[in-house]
C-alpha cells in the first residue's frame, strides 16, 4: 500500500514569499491532515479534512495560510506571505474513516526555512 | 482546549537500560492514546490504546493506558542505539480530531 506522498520535501524561501505544499494521501483515507511541527515541538494540527470540507481549521493563520482538498482526495498547503517564524516541517497525514479509532499515517514531511 | 503532557522532556541512558515514558491528558470525548516513533523524518505509529489496563505489546516496546487517571506509560526495555528517537503521544477524540505532546527525546548511548 502506497503511502502519503507528499512535495517538495525541502524548500527554503525569503520572507514574504509565497510556497506551496502538496499532498497525496492514502488511497481510500477520507480524512487528511496538515499539521505545522517546529523543532523541538509536537505536531500542531493546522487543517483537518473530512473528504473536501473543512472539519477543522481553528489553529491556521488564516491571513496567511490557505488550504484546498477541491476533489476530496489530494489537497495544497499555501503561506502567502512567508514569515520567519513558518520555517517548520509541514506534515501531511490521513486516516480512515471514524471507525479506525484515530491511527493517522504521516507523508515524509515538507521542510520549510524561511530566510 | 485539549492538552497532551509528556515526561520527561529528554532522556539519556545506556544501551541495555529500560526507559518509562509518561504521556497524561486532558481532552474532552477522549476515543484513543497513540504513540508514534519520530527518527528525523515523519513520525511512524506504534500503538493505539483504548482501554484501560490492557497491555499493548510489541518486542521490547509495550505500553499502558489508565483512563481513570489519564495517562499512559510507553515502556522500552534493554534500549538499543537504534531506539534514538522523538517519542510522540497523541489523543484522539470522538470528533475525529489529534492532539500531540511535544515529545520526549530519548538518547540511547553504547
Amino acid at each position: 500500500e502506497a503511502g502519503v506522498a507528499q512535495s517538495p520535501r525541502y524548500k527554503i524561501i525569503e520572507k514574504r514569499q509565497s510556497v506551496a505544499f502538496w499532498c497525496n494521501p492514502i488511497s481510500g483515507h477520507a480524512t487528511l491532515y496538515w499539521y505545522q511541527q517546529i523543532l523541538g515541538q509536537g505536531p500542531k494540527l493546522l487543517i483537518q479534512f473530512q473528504n473536501n470540507g473543512v472539519v477543522d481549521d481553528s489553529q491556521l493563520p488564516k491571513d496567511r495560510f490557505s488550504a484546498e482538498r477541491l476533489k476530496g482526495v489530494d489537497s495544497t498547503l499555501k503561506i502567502q506571505p512567508a514569515k520567519l517564524e513558518d520555517s517548520a516541517v509541514y506534515l501531511c497525514a490521513s486516516s480512515s474513516p471514524q471507525g479506525a479509532g484515530n491511527t493517522i499515517y504521516f507523508g515524509e514531511g515538507s521542510w520549510l526555512t524561511v530566510v | 482546549e485539549d492538552k497532551v503532557v509528556q515526561s520527561p522532556l529528554s532522556l539519556v541512558v545506556h544501551e541495555g537500560d529500560t526507559v518509562t515514558l509518561n504521556c497524561s491528558y486532558e481532552v474532552t470525548n477522549f476515543r484513543s492514546l497513540l504513540w508514534y516513533k519520530q527518527e528525523k523524518k515523519a513520525p511512524t505509529f506504534l500503538f493505539m490504546l483504548t482501554s484501560s489496563g490492557i497491555e499493548k505489546k510489541s518486542g521490547r516496546l509495550s505500553s499502558i493506558l489508565d483512563k481513570k487517571e489519564l495517562f499512559s506509560i510507553l515502556n522500552i526495555t534493554a534500549t538499543q542505539t537504534g531506539d534514538s528517537a522523538v517519542y510522540l503521544c497523541a489523543v484522539g477524540t470522538n470528533a475525529g480530531k489529534s492532539t500531540f505532546g511535544d515529545g520526549t527525546t530519548l538518547t540511547v548511548k553504547p
